[in-house]
């Protein structure tokens, strides 16, 4: 299977802890988003990285929120001190294309579904 | 900021039916365009995008989407449903321009497609 990959696909935690996911994108991609998706609604960018290089976070993405890129490959997301609001769908994204074309297509990974308790 | 609205979070038609997805987008110059859709517990597959080149797109699975700039609407398409069909559909808008911001998706609500045998 050559399509964006994310481990766990779920995930149960109690309020208050760490949990971090992972991302392996399309390996010739060197953009990567990541999205989150709560019921009812649809994705909301949370970040964006350019190979390693994390350009554009949202408001969204509080200080408890905290995502990495090494060496441009696969991607962390990782939320700490964990919150009954974090309970979502998380997508990663990968795009194969120069910065500055909005046109190409975002493939999406299955998403890691986070429950807080 | 780009917004996308998607009329209608539920929509039902009997198998065979014309299906017709409706999207508006604010934008004050013309935006990469997308449909996307998405089956439970699953990720988010492309459907079709519109990139300012034909207005009339056509997609994977029998889909197709019409750009209307004076009525800014993007709406989906299917001459006749299939019980393959049900599933949630988000419309996607994404900048244009060059920029960091550059290829972040901002997505509808989504609609919620119910083919009837």
């Amino acid at each position: 299977d050559t399509g964006v990959s994310q481990d766990p696909r779920h995930k149960i935690t109690k309020r208050g802890q760490n949990v971090t996911f992972r991302c392996d994108p399309i390996s010739e991609h060197n953009r990567l988003y990541w999205y989150r998706q709560t019921l009812g609604q649809g994705p909301e960018f949370l970040t964006y990285f350019q190979n390693e290089a994390q350009l554009e976070k949202s408001r969204l993405l509080s200080d408890r929120f905290s995502a990495e890129r090494p060496k441009g490959s696969f991607s962390t997301l990782e939320i700490q001190r964990t919150e009954q609001g974090d309970s979502a769908m998380y997508l990663c994204a990968s795009v194969r294309g120069l910065a500055g074309a909005g046109n190409n297509e975002q493939f999406f990974g299955p998403g890691t579904r986070l429950t807080v308790l | 900021a780009q917004s996308v609205t998607q009329l209608g979070s539920h929509v039902s038609v009997s198998e065979g039916a014309l299906v017709l997805l409706r999207c508006n987008y604010s934008s004050s110059v013309p935006p990469y365009l997308f449909w996307y859709v998405q089956y439970p517990n699953q990720g988010l597959q492309l459907l079709l995008k519109y990139t300012s080149a034909a207005t009339l797109v056509k997609g994977i699975n029998g889909f197709e989407a019409e750009f209307k700039k004076s009525e800014t609407s993007f709406h989906l398409t299917k001459p006749s449903a299939h019980m393959s069909d049900a599933a949630e559909y988000f419309c996607a808008v994404s900048d244009t321009g060059r920029g960091s911001t550059l290829g972040r998706l901002y997505f509808g609500r989504g609609t919620q497609l119910t083919v009837w045998p």
